[in-house]
């Protein structure tokens, strides 16, 4: 396990269909996060898990935003009936919380473009 | 108001010159993570280097350090010796350590290239 993968890289998709992406952490961490990062911008937090329980979402993550992590492992982040504003890379972190101090790893990210 | 800012969208420097990247940071919590992430064009956040920001010294790993001056409220990165493969955007990032908060706040980025 080498590091986050994030499943596809690439999504173009019409507007108002439903997207999912999947994000595959490092296997020993407990902690995982979804940022969305639109063109020119850093990245915006969007959630959390720690294992399977989603602690935090952010005020960003509308109703149209699902995400999930069944068993603690993989995650899924599914927009449904995506607009055009929906068009960003999203990226997904996970850490292994130790005491106070811990990194994140973050994967390549999923670039979506709604058309 | 922004709680990172990096002031330099994009920054030219000599190949093996040194450079800095400046971040400033806004915030009340006294216990507080600092964070610079490395993003090529392939798109993946790679970490380079955190000072917390009870650490008494400056952060260092390999040829980069952070010049943390805390009173500023500064956590400006250095970049040693820059090579051509270190063209890229640059990302200073907080997280704020106060009860539940697990999120990175990150700055608006600067696009670095080296040139040859």
């Amino acid at each position: 396990d080498t590091g986050v993968s994030q499943d596809p890289r690439h999504k173009i998709t019409k507007r108002g269909q439903n997207v999912t992406f999947r994000c595959d952490p490092i296997s020993e961490h407990n902690r995982l996060y979804w940022y969305r990062q639109t063109l020119g911008q850093g990245p915006e937090f969007l959630t959390y898990f720690q294992n399977e329980a989603q602690l935090e979402k952010s005020r960003l993550l509308s109703d149209r935003f699902s995400a999930e992590r069944p068993k603690g492992s993989f995650s899924t982040l599914e927009i449904q009936r995506t607009e055009q504003g929906d068009s960003a890379m999203y990226l997904c972190a996970s850490s292994l919380v130790e005491g106070g101090n811990y990194g994140y790893t973050f994967g390549s990210g999923t670039r979506l473009t709604v058309v | 108001a922004q709680k990172i800012t990096q002031t330099q969208p994009g920054m030219f420097v000599q190949e093996k010159e040194a450079v800095t990247l400046d971040c400033t940071y806004d915030t009340s919590d006294p216990s507080y993570g600092l964070f610079w992430y490395k993003q090529p064009s392939s798109g993946e956040m790679i970490f380079l280097i955190y000072q917390g920001s009870y650490d008494q010294q400056n952060a260092t790993e390999g040829r980069y350090s952070l010049n943390f001056q805390k009173a500023r409220k500064s956590a400006n990165l250095v970049i040693s010796a820059s090579q051509l493969g270190d063209s890229a955007m640059y990302f200073c990032a907080m997280r704020e350590d106060n009860f539940g908060n697990e999120k990175l706040t990150f700055g608006t980025g600067t696009r670095l290239t080296i040139i040859p």
